[in-house]
């Protein structure tokens, strides 16, 4: 069964600061995808990067990067120089080729609260 | 245009009540997908439809019957929920099934049954 995990239910950094969010997840999958959503108070999840398993450079989008080690089967998302508008819980997920239950899992989520 | 469309925004309804959910996008995307996500908790999967047809349903009640009259509209009929029904609602959609460059997400609808 593919699982994902996410150990840290909150936290919260001050404005400008660097914060990583942990995930980890488990499969017996080759071909897959890992993702970082953000869902702000305005609750639309909007897909913040992506990650495809096949690939060892570690993707990054702006202000946003992952540490992706795909022999330890983590995949933590580092947000540098936090913004207020960072504020929002943080879901990691994972779905794989030939899913045929076509389902995204997803972590738990971290709840992430930048101070200003 | 790059979103998906949910409408309404807040819904309140009582339990012998009728309403549907809306949902539209106009990327092209072939897969349309229906989400149940209550607070703090991450979305859960309710139906999918590929190329207009319902390829999963995620052993839904029936009180919630999908519907996909074309390749950019989604709807959601619901009847005789109960108050446990009440939740967020997303749509989402991709270009493909698990095509790997996962889903755009509408901003839901917030749904109370009292």
């Amino acid at each position: 069964a593919q699982t994902v995990t996410q150990s840290q239910p909150e936290m919260s950094v001050q404005e400008a600061e660097t914060v990583t969010l942990s995930c980890t997840y488990d499969t017996s999958e080759n071909n897959y995808y890992l993702f970082w959503y953000k869902q702000p108070p305005s609750r639309q999840m909007i897909l913040v990067i992506r990650q495809e398993a096949y690939k060892q450079q570690n993707a990054t989008e702006n202000r946003f990067s992952v540490n992706f080690q795909k022999a330890a089967k983590s995949f933590s998302l580092k947000i540098s120089d936090s913004q207020l508008g960072d504020t929002a819980m943080y879901f990691c997920a994972f779905t794989y080729v030939g899913n045929r239950d076509d389902k995204i899992i997803f972590g738990k989520g971290t709840r992430l609260h930048i101070l200003p | 245009d790059t979103e998906v469309t949910q409408t309404p925004k807040h819904l309140v309804m009582g339990m012998t009540n009728k309403k549907s959910l809306k949902c539209e996008q106009h990327m092209g995307h072939r897969a349309m997908y229906w989400y149940k996500q209550k607070a703090k908790k991450p979305p859960e999967l309710m139906f999918v439809y590929s190329y207009e047809k319902l390829s999963i349903n995620e052993s839904v009640p029936s009180r919630f019957s999908p519907e996909c009259p074309n390749s950019s509209l989604l709807n959601l009929h619901l009847h005789a929920l109960q108050p446990e029904d009440s939740a967020l609602y997303l749509c989402a959609s991709s270009q493909n099934r698990v095509d790997g460059y996962g889903y755009t997400f509408g901003s839901g609808t917030r749904l109370t049954v009292v």
